[in-house]
């Protein structure tokens, strides 16, 4: 079943501006985690932030998590056109699986 | 380092035809193992997990089955294809514990 659900489904901005993905989820958990996905391709794990923390950082990715709202965000600062791509948040909640989002599509016009 | 492999890339499978998809995994051993499916411009739907050889937990009842003969291999099968059965499907590891989990390229599946 899916338990994480982002929003919004899609979105369209500017290169150079900056992008909030946000994703919200149901039952306790260990960890979430955000992956990209390009086109017909594969995921590709982006970060993991665990259930004990606030805020992570990698490079231009900033994530939060607030396990009171159970919900989280996902911030890509000074978008470029790679970053179009699709973009799924986890649950991790030891039950040997990720739960997984419906995503949000990413465009980043030039 | 740790790499996974799944092929094919695309396939296409007349309605009645039987299907192997393959994926294995290199440079660990032990992963937990996952066959997904994915419509287009949706998520991930759980299909199989395996936590070790010969132990296949299914999630969808359906037209597949999974079986995992050795460590760091994972088939997906069917005896008879439906059309229902194209999709994207991705094979996926990850450690043991509460880490990340690494994808394959994905196989393209068109039944016809």
């Amino acid at each position: 079943s899916q338990q994480g659900e982002e929003d919004p489904q899609a979105l369209s901005i500017q290169e150079g501006e900056n992008a909030t993905m946000n994703c919200s989820y149901k039952t306790s958990i260990n960890n979430l985690q955000w992956y990209r996905q390009n086109s017909g391709r594969g995921l590709v794990h982006l970060i993991l932030i665990r259930s004990n923390e606030r805020e992570k950082h990698s490079g231009r990715l900033r994530v939060t998590l607030d396990t009171s709202k159970k919900s989280s965000s996902l911030l890509i600062t000074a978008s470029r056109a790679a970053d179009t791509a699709s973009y799924f948040c986890a649950t991790d909640n030891s039950n040997y699986q990720l739960i997984w989002g419906a995503g949000t599509k990413l465009i980043i016009k030039p | 380092s740790q790499t996974i492999h799944q092929w094919p890339a695309t396939l296409v499978q007349p309605v009645g035809s039987p299907l192997s998809l393959e994926c294995t995994v290199e440079g660990t051993s032990n992963p937990n193992l996952y066959w997904y499916r994915q419509a287009a411009g949706r998520g991930l739907q759980l299909l199989f997990y395996s936590v070790g050889i010969g132990q296949i937990s299914s999630e969808v009842p359906q037209n597949l089955s999974a079986s995992r003969p050795q460590d760091r291999q994972f088939i997906l099968s069917s005896k008879k294809l439906l059309l229902s059965d194209s999709g994207f499907y991705l094979c996926a590891w990850k450690r043991q514990g509460n880490t990340e989990a690494f994808f394959g390229q994905g196989t393209r599946l068109t039944v016809v």
